[in-house]
């Protein structure tokens, strides 16, 4: 029984290229969290998913990051024209319904250079 | 805003110990403060978790000590090990709220020596 899955582990991006993180969340989970850590700093809620749907979304930066949850495939995290500030680790986390049970994954160390 | 303050940042202890992690948090809306223990290089991981209709709770070597007047909250850790050596973080949520999403402290890592 995997895990959460997110890929790449490690993402290296030039300052202005796009950023895609990908998650998979464990098998019967429909529900779809991203969060960020910063250096030395706890994780910050970004946004909920449910398949399709984007149930809350308060926690995302107003520009250049987006995310989605398809039907089929895994949610992903897109940044654009990432800027030296959004390096970071970026969790994913499911659960099989809307209250508890998270499970996070290993994350994706992104690296803007 | 920093709903969930955190204390100390670090902490070293010797094998046998027993560190204490302090929370405090302002949101009275939570009603669910669990912890989670993560590895370097890894996702974070539920230790163990409180409501605040009791005062403390106890598995293996884990207790969680809550006082809700005060809105504060801590974690023990008896008989230390060095395989405990981690960053743990605190955190709290509104399960009535609309989503689920959990409000973190900054961490303590924690470091037991042998």
């Amino acid at each position: 029984n995997a895990g959460v899955m997110q890929n790449p582990r490690h993402l290296v991006r030039r300052r202005g290229q796009e950023a895609r993180l990908r998650c998979s969340p464990m098998k019967g989970h429909s529900h779809v969290y991203w969060y960020r850590q910063l250096p030395e700093e706890g994780l910050k809620f970004m946004v909920y998913l449910q398949k399709e749907n984007i149930i809350d979304e308060s926690g995302m930066p107003k520009e250049r990051f987006s995310a989605e949850f398809p039907k089929e495939g895994p949610s992903i995290l897109r940044i654009q024209q990432v800027v030296r500030g959004d390096s970071a680790a970026y969790f994913c986390a499911s659960s099989p319904r809307d209250r508890g049970g998270y499970t996070f994954g290993s994350g994706t160390r992104l690296t803007v250079v | 805003q920093q709903q969930v303050k955190q204390s100390p940042q670090s902490l070293i202890v010797q094998k046998g110990g027993i560190p204490i992690i302090n929370c405090a948090y302002e949101n009275t809306a939570f009603d669910y403060f669990p912890w989670y223990q993560q590895f370097p290089g890894k996702g974070p991981a539920l230790l163990i978790a409180i409501r605040p209709d009791v005062s403390e709770k106890k598995e293996g070597r884990f207790t969680i000590s809550f006082n809700k007047s005060a809105k504060q909250f801590s974690l023990h850790i008896m008989d230390s090990q060095p395989g405990d050596s981690a960053t743990y973080f605190c955190a709290g949520v509104s399960s009535g709220a609309g989503s689920y999403q959990l409000t973190f402290g900054k961490g303590t890592k924690l470091s037991v020596i042998p």
